[in-house]
């Protein structure tokens, strides 16, 4: 089956500096979400991007379908930005099944 | 809108026990589905509902059962627990499953086996 990696595992940030995350993909994609997961727990979705490049603010997220690959970019960090970022793909394109990368755990200090 | 709702937030099981994990949505989405998520890992699909009547196995269904009461609510079935189900348990819905489609989660099912 396809295979989502993610990296760095983990990051430690700065408050104020920016970061950048990797999501690779093994095979063609039909939907590709990027989720943040906060200390509490809930998931929320932040860009639906099956390819091209969305903002959101301090984020923004860029997918090279071709390339099989996807970044979100975190400017000016937060403290309220630690978690963990998820990347999940869909590739039956119909079903929202959906495969998650096992994730970036980002700390950001005062 | 309360979203996607999930009962109960805790729960401990003994080995062989039983129990149903609730979800509903109030959104009016079609699809539903069941993920897991182990420490230090990315969540995966157990069941999924594409539309009211219908369901099907995802990636880790062994062990599992479910419903899908109407197309509010989709429920999730541990028959006899065992210590590989202690995880964290969510559910998502989303309008239809299609590409364009995001996915709602509710607050997670914490559940440990004994």
């Amino acid at each position: 089956g396809i295979q989502v990696e993610q990296s760095p595992p983990d990051l430690i940030l700065q408050e104020g500096a920016n970061s950048t995350l990797r999501c690779n993909f093994s095979d063609s994609v039909n939907n590709l979400q990027w989720f943040h997961q906060n200390p509490w727990g809930q998931l929320i979705n932040l860009f639906y991007i099956p390819s091209g490049t969305k903002q959101n603010g301090r984020l923004s997220a860029t997918t090279v379908a071709t390339e099989r690959y996807s970044l979100l970019y975190i400017s000016s960090s937060q403290t309220t930005d630690s978690g963990v970022y998820f990347c999940a793909v869909d590739i039956s394109g119909n079903t929202g099944k959906l495969i998650f990368g096992q994730g970036t755990t980002l700390q950001v200090k005062p | 809108n309360a979203g996607v709702t999930q009962t109960p937030k805790f729960q401990v099981l003994k080995t062989g026990q039983s129990m149903t994990l609730q979800c509903a949505q109030d959104m009016n989405h079609n699809s539903m589905y069941w993920y897991r998520q182990d420490p230090g890992m990315g969540l995966r699909l157990i069941y999924y509902s594409a539309s009211e009547g219908t369901t099907d196995k995802g990636e880790v269904p062994n062990g599992y059962n479910v419903s899908r009461l109407n197309k509010r609510e989709f429920s999730l079935r541990l028959e006899s627990a065992a210590p590989s189900q202690t995880s964290v348990y969510f559910c998502a819905s989303t309008l239809a499953g299609g590409i364009t489609d995001t996915q709602y989660f509710g607050p997670g099912t914490r559940l440990t086996v004994l």
